[in-house]
């Protein structure tokens, strides 16, 4: 399975955008590129996910390179709720068993 | 509220002991997923169950056990426990119909402290 790289840490101001980077340069092609955050001791929580083209929800908006080696996640307007540790995750595709590896993610600190 | 509930919340109990822990996943999904959380460890993947079959293992000690049931609930047990196993605990679920759709919804855990 393709391995992520994530900063350790990042900082945002309150009503700013929030880029937060990963690194997967060996993801294949049908790999699917997963974002959950998670905010202090409750259970992590869906984002959003893409295969190819951007993506955008209600949430974040997801951008992945033309080779598929990396990709940004983007909180347009960061908010205090935001604080949080990020985490990117590649999806193979069905056939084999697939071991969910979240690493340590970004921690995310929005401050006033 | 993520629909998935797990039980207890928290729990705590001694050196030796043996634990259940349990998850009742959203409606309609199929898949169910344990992790581990420790302080110094992160979000470590334990073991998934696919409507009612083991479909993948991380790490999982051989003290651990899960299993999942007809009504797709899934049970983790934790036996002989040590104070290294005290951690978060979570469950999560998706309906697993392929990569796509792979989004995992995770119970608000489980807290064990192992005194």
């Amino acid at each position: 399975d393709a391995k992520t790289t994530q900063p350790t840490s990042m900082d945002c101001a309150e009503g700013r955008a929030a880029n937060l980077p990963c690194n997967h340069s060996t993801i294949s092609g049908n790999e699917y590129v997963y974002w959950y955050r998670q905010i202090h001791s409750q259970g992590p929580q869906y984002i959003i996910h893409g295969l190819k083209n951007n993506e955008t929800n209600e949430m974040a908006s997801l951008i992945i390179t033309e080779d598929r080696k990396s990709s940004t996640l983007i909180l347009p307007h960061a908010t205090l709720r935001d604080t949080a540790v990020y985490y990117c995750i590649v999806r193979p595709p069905e056939g084999g068993s697939y071991i969910p590896t979240f690493g340590r993610g970004t921690s995310l600190i929005v401050h006033p | 509220d993520s629909g998935v509930t797990q039980t207890p919340k928290h729990l705590i109990t001694a050196t030796g002991q043996r634990v259940t822990l349990r998850c009742s996943p959203r409606s309609g999904d199929l898949s169910v997923y344990w992790y581990q959380q420790s302080l110094d460890q992160g979000l470590q993947f334990l073991i998934q169950y696919y409507n009612g079959e083991e479909r993948a293992k991380g790490n999982i000690l051989e003290r651990f056990s899960a299993q999942q049931f007809p009504d797709l609930h899934s049970e983790l047990n934790l036996s002989s426990l040590e104070l290294g196993d005290s951690a978060l605990y979570f469950c999560a679920s998706s309906v697993d119909a392929g990569p796509s759709t792979d989004t995992q919804y995770f119970g608000p855990g489980t807290r064990l402290t192992v005194l």
